[in-house]
Formats: structure tokens, sequence, C-alpha cells
């Protein structure tokens, strides 16, 4: 079982399109990041959040930590091919300070 | 600021042979990670160091890996010997010792491919 789920695993869409994407556990967190990774590089750093029900806006994605602490969205609005590559979350927990552990991802391809 | 960086960007060898993936973290960052990615398996973290010292090593897949970080600006990890499904993109991170934000920066990767 993972410790979190993202859906959906695969998603393609036109430019212009909106989209959302999840990230789930049952557990409940400190704190939620998202990454993005582009082929052939290392995931990036996007966004952290901290408090439940926390929103926070990046140009066109608008990233939503759940009440709870145990769920995050992420809404790309108007998306564009440079949109294109795989989103990941990642939480840090367990007995290893500041040790993250990464959901499976989402594979996004926006088509011109 | 370049970034962490990682040599080489692509490794192919033999089954058999020893294999060193060299990682140079960000000046400054007190932690060091070293994670594998795989389509089926995704981002795993084999291990990871804190001012130099290996903290967690559970993630390591067997003893024919190994890493180390002798000093504050350089870390390996050894394949030794290497076998096919050990095929994937080692990543190395680091980060900053900063309370409550644990955003890594990640290099760019080598991607070891053992035929």
């Amino acid at each position: 079982t993972q410790l979190l789920e993202q859906s959906p695993q695969f998603l393609s869409i036109q430019e212009g399109e909106n989209l959302t994407v999840y990230c789930n556990s049952s557990s409940v967190f400190s704190s939620l990041q998202w990454y993005r990774q582009e082929p052939g590089e290392g995931p990036v750093l996007l966004v952290t959040v901290v408090t439940g029900g926390e929103v926070k806006k990046l140009k066109r994605l608008t990233f939503q930590f759940g009440d709870a602490r145990k769920d995050s969205s992420l809404h790309i609005t108007a998306a564009q091919p440079g949109d294109t590559g795989l989103y990941l979350c990642a939480v840090a927990g367990g007995t290893s300070y500041g040790k993250l552990t990464f959901g499976q991802g989402t594979i996004l391809t926006v088509h011109p | 600021d370049a970034g962490v960086i990682q040599s080489p960007r692509h490794e192919v060898t033999e089954m058999g042979q020893e294999v060193t993936l060299r990682c140079k973290p960000i000046s400054g960052h007190d932690y060091l990670f070293w994670y594998r990615q795989t389509m089926m398996r995704g981002l795993e973290l084999l291990i990871y160091f804190n001012n130099n010292v290996p903290i967690d090593d559970s993630g390591m897949p067997e003893d024919r890996f190994s890493a180390k970080m002798p000093n504050a600006s350089f870390s390996t990890l050894k394949i030794q010997p290497s076998e096919p499904r050990d095929s994937a993109v080692y990543f190395c991170a680091s980060r900053r010792n900063s309370k409550g934000n644990y955003g890594y920066t990640f290099g760019s990767g080598t991607r070891l491919t053992v035929v």
C-alpha cells in the first residue's frame, strides 16, 4: 500500500484546458510538497503547503491542502505545452526527520 | 549557484562490473539524499546523510550497494557487482537544515543501464 496515492496516473489534454490532479492518504501530515519533473531532469519543487485548508497560487497553478491535512490537489488553469511533465506530491514523515516519501506521480501531457 | 551536480549523466556497464555514481551537493546544505527512480516503483529513497553521517540506509536494496560522504561537498553511491535489475535513474538531492521546510534540490540524475 502506497503512503500517497496520486490520481490520475496519466492525463492527456489539449492546450487551454483546465485540469486537477490529486494526492491522497489516510495519514495526517504536517506539510506536503509538490514537485514537477521534466524528462531527463530531476524533480523541481513547486510549493510547500503546511496549514489545513491552505491555498497557494503560482501563476496558473493552484495548490490546496485538505482541511484534515491528509490530501492535496493541484489545479492548472489554461494548460500549456510547457506544463507537460511528471507531477509528484511528497511528504515528510516517519521517524527520520526530513525524509521525503513521494507518490507515484501523474504524467501530464498537454498537446498544442 | 551551480545546483546539485551529478556525474556521469549516463552509464552503461556490463553485469558484474562495479559502478560508482558521484554527487556534489549545494554548498551549505546539511542533508544529502540518494534516490532511485524506475517506472515500476517510482522514486525510492536509498540512503541519506546529515552532516556527512549516514542517518537512514534502510532503503539500500542489499549489500551490493554502498554510499559514502567523505566531506560536505562530495558523496558516492557504489554498486558492486552490478546487475540488470539495478538499471534505473539515480538522483542525488540536498537540502538545508531548515525546520518545517523540507524542500529538496535534485541533481539531473545518472541514468544507469546494466546489460
